[in-house]
């Protein structure tokens, strides 16, 4: 149980290209999801917290324009990269908590960014 | 943004060694949880910690919810070569859903 997928796992887009990534719990209904990122080496980076049927909330120093989040149900939250540049090139991952249990992130697989 | 104090930073042991790392915190936690991450995957849950004074075990691992709410540890027994990878604590912060997590710790286990 608690499994959390990703698509897709890999994108290489052209610089100013959107590249959309898709976050779906599986066996479990997520009433919030979170956005992370990671840099090589380095620990996760909190981008926001996704809300289902509502705005996301995004952390400090996070572009909302940027990194458009939409969690239009209980089981898949989107981030869309917009007008993606070679520094947004990164690991992002995904983890989702299980409504009617405890608060405990189970994570996705995680998608691999390049811009070229 | 806020990172957990996590150490060590990285270790290389022997097989069949037990492993001991921990993360500390100024701030309160109510949940604690460990992940183990491998290169180019996401994170899996190891083992979740919900009280202060709570230990748990997973196998060969054992971790333990500190009783002031601010640190946790994690033990590994007698390591195998497939524990390498990098381990990260992860602090629920108090009145939210937003997990807080270590810089992590790199675990190399010399057959």
């Amino acid at each position: 149980g608690a499994v959390v997928s990703q698509h897709p796992s890999r994108v290489i887009c052209k610089s100013g290209t959107s590249v959309k990534i898709e976050c779906r719990s599986l066996d479990f209904q997520a009433t919030t999801m979170f956005w992370y990122r990671q840099f090589p080496k380095k620990s996760l980076m909190l981008m926001a917290t996704s809300n289902e049927g509502s705005k996301a909330t995004y952390e400090q120093g996070v572009e909302k324009d940027k990194f458009l989040i939409n969690h239009a149900s209980l089981t898949l939250s989107t981030l869309t990269v917009t007008s993606a540049h070679p520094e947004d090139s990164s690991f992002y991952i995904c983890s989702a908590t299980d409504s009617g249990s405890t608060d405990t992130q189970y994570f996705g697989p995680g998608t691999r960014l390049t811009v070229l | 943004g806020q990172q957990l104090n996590q150490s060590p930073q990285s270790m290389f042991i022997q097989e069949g060694e037990d492993v001991s790392m921990n993360c500390t915190s100024s701030s309160i936690f109510n949940t604690w949880l460990w992940y183990k991450q491998d290169p180019g995957e996401g994170p899996v849950l190891l083992i979740a910690l919900y009280k202060a004074g709570e230990l748990t075990s997973n196998g060969r691992l054992t971790a333990q919810f500190g009783i002031t709410r601010k640190d946790s540890f994690l033990n590994i027994s007698a390591s195998i070569p497939s524990d390498v990878g990098i381990y990260f604590c992860a602090g629920q912060l108090t009145g939210t859903y937003k997990y807080i997590f270590g810089t992590g710790t790199r675990l190399k286990v010399l057959a």
